[in-house]
């Protein structure tokens, strides 16, 4: 059964701070990884996307990938209250487009 | 560019009843995904279309549920007859073929209660 694992939070940061998100998966064949930002009623809004280990950073996202710890990370700079919001961590495996998701951290950035 | 359309945004209906839902997709966009979350779990797939052909439906849950892209367009989901456990949050996907083929972007999803 492939898994992966998320604190479900919520994790509250203050405005300006940096933000850490973490993310851990059971199926070491998984490639391809991803977080998606989650408004309440809304639809997931792919953010990061990172296949090879290290860090990949875009604005003031930066994703973090270790295949050999399987985990993944996201840290989130200059946090706004805008970036409230459930962050889901996604993987999928070599060849495969199904994505296995996590139940979501919920971020909450206080002014 | 429009994104990922999904309708209806709700439905409630009652058991043994039939439903159907429909995705368009980013035009263009030939990979089309179907996932559903279900009351405190993690989203979960369904299955995969590539243009009208199902590359992979290993989430379908049972033979109630039915998926069509008639013409590689458009895609249904048709529930029948549904069930309690059906009810949840019924998300489609959709990305290109080629280069960002691993990267999924959804519609707002349809909710569906099953009384």
């Amino acid at each position: 059964q492939k898994e992966v694992e998320q604190n479900s939070g919520p994790l509250s940061v203050p405005e300006g701070a940096i933000a850490s998100l973490n993310c851990t998966y059971s199926d070491r064949g998984s490639q391809s990884f991803f977080w998606y930002r989650q408004y309440s009623g809304k639809s997931p809004e792919l953010i990061m996307s990172i296949y090879s280990n290290g860090d990949k950073e875009d604005g003031r996202f930066t994703a973090q990938l270790n295949k050999a710890s399987q985990y993944v990370s996201l840290l989130i700079r200059d946090s706004q209250p805008s970036d409230s919001a459930t962050y889901l961590c996604a993987s999928s495996g070599a060849g495969s487009y199904q994505l296995t998701f996590g139940k979501g951290t919920k971020l909450s950035v206080i002014p | 560019e429009a994104g990922v359309t999904q309708f209806p945004s709700h439905s409630v209906i009652e058991k043994g009843q039939t439903v159907t839902l429909r995705c368009d997709p980013i035009s263009g966009h030939d990979n089309l995904y179907w996932y559903r979350r279900v009351m405190g779990k993690e989203i979960k797939f369904l299955l995969h279309f590539v243009k009208e052909s199902k590359q992979d439906e290993s989430g379908m849950p049972n033979n109630r549920f039915l998926a069509e892209r008639t013409g590689g367009t458009y895609s249904t989901l048709k529930v029948q007859p549904a069930e309690l456990e059906d009810s949840g949050v019924y998300f489609c996907a959709s990305s290109p073929l080629g280069q960002g083929a691993y990267e999924q972007y959804f519609g707002p999803g349809t909710r569906l209660t099953v009384t």
